[in-house]
Order: C-alpha cells, then structure tokens, then sequence
C-alpha cells in the first residue's frame, strides 16, 4: 500500500533557527498536505498543495510539491516557541468512490527559548 | 464553540470490558472519521461515515463497531477492549467525501489495563 516517510523524525533547535523538514513516498500522489499536531490535541491543517512544483506559504510557513509528485518539504522560518509540536505530511488517495488521506509517522519539533 | 468535539477525553477500563466513543461535528460536513493514533504517533484511518454511510472501513477488528445516527454525530463502540486498543482515537470531519481538508476533535486517549 501507499505509505509516507518523514525526515528528520524529530528535531531540537534553538528559538530564531530556520527548520526544515521533508515527506517523501514511492507513490504519486495529487496532493500533499501538511498538519501539525499541538501536544493533547488533534491535527490542524497548515497548508494544502494541488500542483507539482507549487510552493505555498502560510506566514512563517512555506510547503513545496515535488516536481516527481513524490516529495514534499515544509520550512518554517524564524522558529518561535509556539512551533512546538509535530509536524504530519499526508497524502489524497484518490479511489472509485471516495478519497482517502492517510498520513506520514510525523516530525516531532522542539524549540529552546 | 468547538467545531468537531468528541467524549470523554480520557477513558482508563479493564481488559474485557465494552465502552463508547461519541462524536459530534457542527461544520455541517457530510463526512466523518475515525483515526486511530499509536504510541509512536502514528496516525492511521479506521472508518469513514458519508451522511451516515459507511464507505471505509480499513481491516479493523469487528469488535470495533461504529455508528452514525445521523451526519452530524459519528461514534465509536469497542466491544471485550484488549491491551493494544490503548491509543488516542481521533474523530474528524470534512466537508465532502472527496475533500482532504480534515478538522479533527481533541481526541481520546484510551488506556486499557
């Protein structure tokens, strides 16, 4: 089945620090999502990606669509505590009647004021 | 108010017994979710409800049964509960069958001992 890798899977840097942070999959998929996952809560949707080679910002956020469809990055830029958290790349499976996302083992972020 | 709120947050039981999961969306979406998130965080589907239909159910243990009374509510009743279901289940909706915009509850955090 389709499944998603996610590297680093956790990170510890410093408050200011740029992160980033990749997804990749041995399959294609025609959309790539990134959610983060606050500590005791559920996953948020950050950014969606449509097109291959896209690029997307969200505030101090920009998330990218791999030319391949295979991969997909997100960096944060100038890191604040409130970043803390981990990071999920997911993935649309398109079937015959529905779509499904499933979901990257994740990317957990510390940041040290 | 909360959009996709789910009951109870924490639930400690005994191996063997039964317990219930609710569920409740006020987006007026027609598609909810249930996902399940091991101890290493990683999220996977269990089922998915289309305005009460079930269109996903991922090879999970049919002592896991859910149930929508209607679109709005989607709930989760595990039967003789076993050490592994320990886990935080996830309840999430999205607007459409075919849309990867999940909005996800805070989640229950299932200890069986």
């Amino acid at each position: 089945g389709q499944q998603l890798n996610q590297s680093p899977q956790s990170m510890f840097i410093q408050e200011g620090e740029d992160v980033s942070m990749n997804c990749t999959s041995s399959s294609i998929f025609n959309t790539w999502l990134w959610y983060k996952q606050d500590p005791g809560e559920g996953p948020v949707l950050l950014i969606a990606l449509y097109k291959a080679g896209e690029l997307t910002s969200n505030g101090r956020l920009t998330a990218q669509f791999g030319i391949t469809r295979k991969d997909s990055f997100l960096n944060i830029s100038a890191s604040i505590p409130s970043d803390v958290g981990i990071y999920f790349c997911a993935g649309q499976v398109k079937k015959t009647s529905y779509d499904k996302v499933i979901f990257g083992p994740g990317t957990s972020l510390s940041v040290i004021p | 108010d909360t959009a996709v709120s789910q009951t109870p947050k924490y639930l400690v039981t005994q191996m063997g017994n039964d317990k219930s999961i609710k569920c409740e969306q006020n987006l007026g979406h027609d598609t909810m979710y249930w996902y399940k998130q091991d101890s290493k965080k990683f999220l996977k589907i269990m089922f998915s409800y289309n305005n009460k239909e079930l269109i996903i159910n991922e090879t999970v243990p049919n002592r896991f049964s859910p149930k929508s009374p209607d679109k709005a509510h989607l709930n989760l009743h595990i039967n003789s509960l076993e050490l592994g279901d320990s886990a935080v289940y996830f309840c999430a909706s999205s607007q459409a069958v075919r849309n990867e915009k999940l909005f996800f509850g805070s989640g229950t955090q299932l200890s069986v001992l």
